[in-house]
């Protein structure tokens, strides 16, 4: 299966600032990467869809330019958190399907990135 | 969205004990998919099952689904502290993209 890493893995920043979380599809060339956020003890919440060469997908409620994504190569895709508020901090991880051997019905998830927002 | 209910949603066993979370959704479905999540890190893809199939088994794992009651369960048997982890099922929206839609999950705590 695919190998996924996030970077960083935690990251703490001032309110109004920007951060970027790296998504990196290490052995894999994928076209789709898929950007989750989950607050404590929540479930997985489906942030947008991140599509090679094209504009990310973004589930309803998302606001697009808050969540800045750019896919701008195979391996790795980037979500940056614009203007950053404390509402803003938890959990964000990705994943792709397929790997090595083609596509997969299951996904392959990076470590998760933290995000404080103070 | 979510996809549906998973219960209980929290579920706290000794070792050596079997653990069993179950998972509901709403629309129809090709698969339904079990995850585990350790505290703070990412998601592990434990086992697939198929809509034809009704049972399926990897070592200490058990899973069921019925899809005339839109339901699913996952059996850990013989219980480790090192289960101790969230699991979520999860499945596919409708159409064909690739979104993965998670149940709320359990989280299981095996005291040793």
């Amino acid at each position: 299966g695919a190998v996924v890493s996030q970077h960083p893995s935690w990251v703490i920043c001032k309110s109004g600032t920007s951060v970027k979380i790296e998504c990196r599809s290490l052995d894999f060339q994928a076209t789709t990467m898929f950007w989750y956020r989950q607050f404590p003890k929540q479930s997985l919440m489906l942030m947008a869809t991140s599509n090679e060469g094209s504009k990310a997908t973004y589930e309803q409620g998302v606001e697009k330019d808050k969540f800045l994504i750019n896919h701008a190569s195979l391996t790795l895709s980037t979500l940056t958190v614009t203007s950053a508020h404390p509402e803003d901090s938890s959990f964000y991880i990705c994943s792709t399907s397929g790997g090595i051997a083609g596509f997969s019905y299951e996904q392959y998830f990076g470590p998760g990135t933290r995000l404080t927002v103070t | 969205s979510q996809q549906g209910e998973e219960d209980p949603q929290a579920l706290s066993i000794q070792e050596g004990e079997n653990a069993t979370m179950n998972c509901s959704y709403k629309t129809s479905i090709n698969n339904l998919q079990w995850y585990r999540q350790n505290s703070g890190r990412g998601l592990v893809h434990l086992i697939l099952i198929r809509s034809n199939e009704r049972e399926k088994h990897s070592g200490r794992l058990r899973v069921t689904l019925d899809t005339s009651k839109k339901s699913s369960s996952l059996l850990i048997t013989a219980s480790r502290a090192a289960d101790t982890a969230s699991y979520f099922c999860a499945t596919y929206g409708s159409g064909n993209t690739g979104k993965l839609i998670f149940g709320q999950g359990t989280t299981l705590q095996v005291k040793p």
